[in-house]
């Protein structure tokens, strides 16, 4: 079974508006943390925000926000006043801390295109 | 200057032949891994390693081999390239001191094999 599942292959959004890029996870160990990765055409995978699962808050990073719901298993991305520079794919990805804290596991991506 | 860097950027090589790609790090972290991306499937682990003694597989070592020669240097190698190893190859570290171990990513190795 998929471990991270982002649904939006694409999404659009207009330069100076907000977007919500969905991410949901599965995972049985109660004690995880929850990633979002930036990778722009260039190809680096740029770190953006992380989310531990006994968080309280959800996290904030500059204009990324992380909307953290525990019960439904999502770990939306929310990007506010898009840039032209937002443009990229992002990567949700989780890390389980008692079953594999080796390594991440990533979603497939969504291509985000910011426009003028 | 990056943190993490990786050797060569971009290669390209024939089928049958070794090849080596390198990856350095000055942020002082223990933890280093190698991934792959292939389009449409995101990332995977190859290998990791949690300090220069310590070495491990991931979901999918076959045809690969690491050598962990110091804190700093992780290198992966390809003993005998083929075709579906044409891929992405991305060196990750992360800090076991910190409760959230972030993997920070260093740019990437785009290789071909022909």
């Amino acid at each position: 079974a998929q471990k991270i599942t982002q649904t939006q292959p694409g999404m659009f959004v207009q330069e100076k508006e907000a977007v919500t890029l969905d991410c949901t996870y599965d995972t049985s160990d109660p004690s995880y943390g929850l990633f979002w990765y930036k990778q722009p055409s260039s190809g680096e995978m740029i770190f953006l925000i992380y989310q531990g699962s006994y968080d309280q808050q959800n996290a904030t990073e500059g204009r990324y926000s992380l909307n953290f719901q525990k019960a439904r298993k999502s770990a939306n991305l929310v990007i506010s006043a898009s840039q032209l520079g937002d443009s990229a794919m992002y990567f949700c990805a989780m890390r389980e801390v008692n079953t594999g804290f080796q390594k991440l596991v990533f979603g497939t991506g969504t291509r985000l295109l910011v426009s003028p | 200057d990056a943190d993490v860097t990786q050797t060569p950027r971009n290669r390209i090589t024939k089928t049958g032949k070794r090849i080596m790609l390198e990856c350095s790090q000055t942020k002082g972290h223990d933890r280093m891994y190698w991934y792959r991306q292939d389009p449409g499937l995101g990332l995977r682990l190859i290998y990791y390693s949690f300090d220069v003694k310590d070495i491990n597989k991931g979901e999918i070592s076959d045809g690969y081999s690491v050598s962990r020669q110091a804190q700093a240097k992780f290198s992966l190698s390809l003993e005998s390239a083929i075709p579906n190893q044409t891929a992405l190859y991305f060196c990750a570290t992360s800090d076991h001191g910190t409760g959230e171990e972030t993997q920070y990513f260093g740019p990437g190795t785009r290789l071909l094999v022909l």
